[in-house]
């Protein structure tokens, strides 16, 4: 299994350019979310899809949207890009079972984003 | 919604030594506590977790305690090594998950 993978590794955009980052996981989870990370800082989330056709929003959701068409893929679109959205953005996936049981999340290798 | 408060945010401890994270969250319907690790410039990885049926989980030289009642956990690293320094972050789940603000651990050779 690859587990959860993200592409592109790195991107710089201009401001007010738009583009999509990729997520994708081959473990038939779930639940499936977007984070960013900011240098030295936590971990926010942005939104996250509890199956395929629900997504709902995280706390940081203003400027970015996401859509969730299978369980597999789970992208992340960024419009009109601002400075502030320079940060590193990682995706993760896990599987809730019956019950409402949680299990551990699994990262993806992140993308790492100027905008400049 | 769910709040996690995560302290220190910093440590430095000498090789060898304990090192003690500890969280409090704000909602009692929340059930599992992961504990994920972050090295410099790579992705968070889970290496301990329990869930609200368990007071005490231990993996080798790391444990993590609950108390349901107070509402808070802690991570405890024993013996610790160089390679342990890193980011830690706990977490809080009910229906989404919430992660403390994380700790930077700094072992001293």
């Amino acid at each position: 299994n690859a587990g959860v993978t993200q592409t592109p590794k790195f991107r710089i955009l201009k401001i007010g350019q738009s583009m999509t980052l990729q997520c994708a996981q081959d473990m038939n989870h779930n639940y499936m979310y977007w984070y960013r990370q900011d240098p030295g800082m936590g971990l926010k989330l942005i939104y996250y899809s509890v199956g395929a056709g629900i997504t709902d929003k995280g706390e940081v959701p203003n400027g970015y949207n996401v859509s969730r068409s299978t369980t597999e893929d789970f992208p992340l679109r960024l419009e009109l890009a601002a400075p502030s959205q320079t940060s590193v953005y990682f995706c993760a996936s896990s599987l809730l079972t019956s019950g409402g049981i949680y299990n551990e999340q699994f990262f993806g290798p992140g993308t790492r984003l100027t905008v400049l | 919604g769910e709040n996690v408060e995560q302290h220190p945010s910093t440590l430095s401890v000498q090789e060898g030594d304990s090192a003690v994270i500890k969280c409090t969250y704000s909602d009692s319907a929340s059930n599992y506590f992961p504990w994920y690790k972050q090295e410099l410039g790579k992705r968070p990885q889970l290496i301990i977790d329990i869930r609200s049926n368990v007071g005490e989980k231990k993996d080798q030289r790391i444990a993590v305690t609950l108390n349901k009642t107070a509402k808070h956990f802690s991570l405890h690293i024993t013996e610790t090594q160089p390679e342990d320094s890193a980011v830690y972050f706990c977490a809080a789940s009910y229906q989404k998950v919430t992660f403390g603000t994380g700790t930077k651990l700094q072992v001293i050779p």
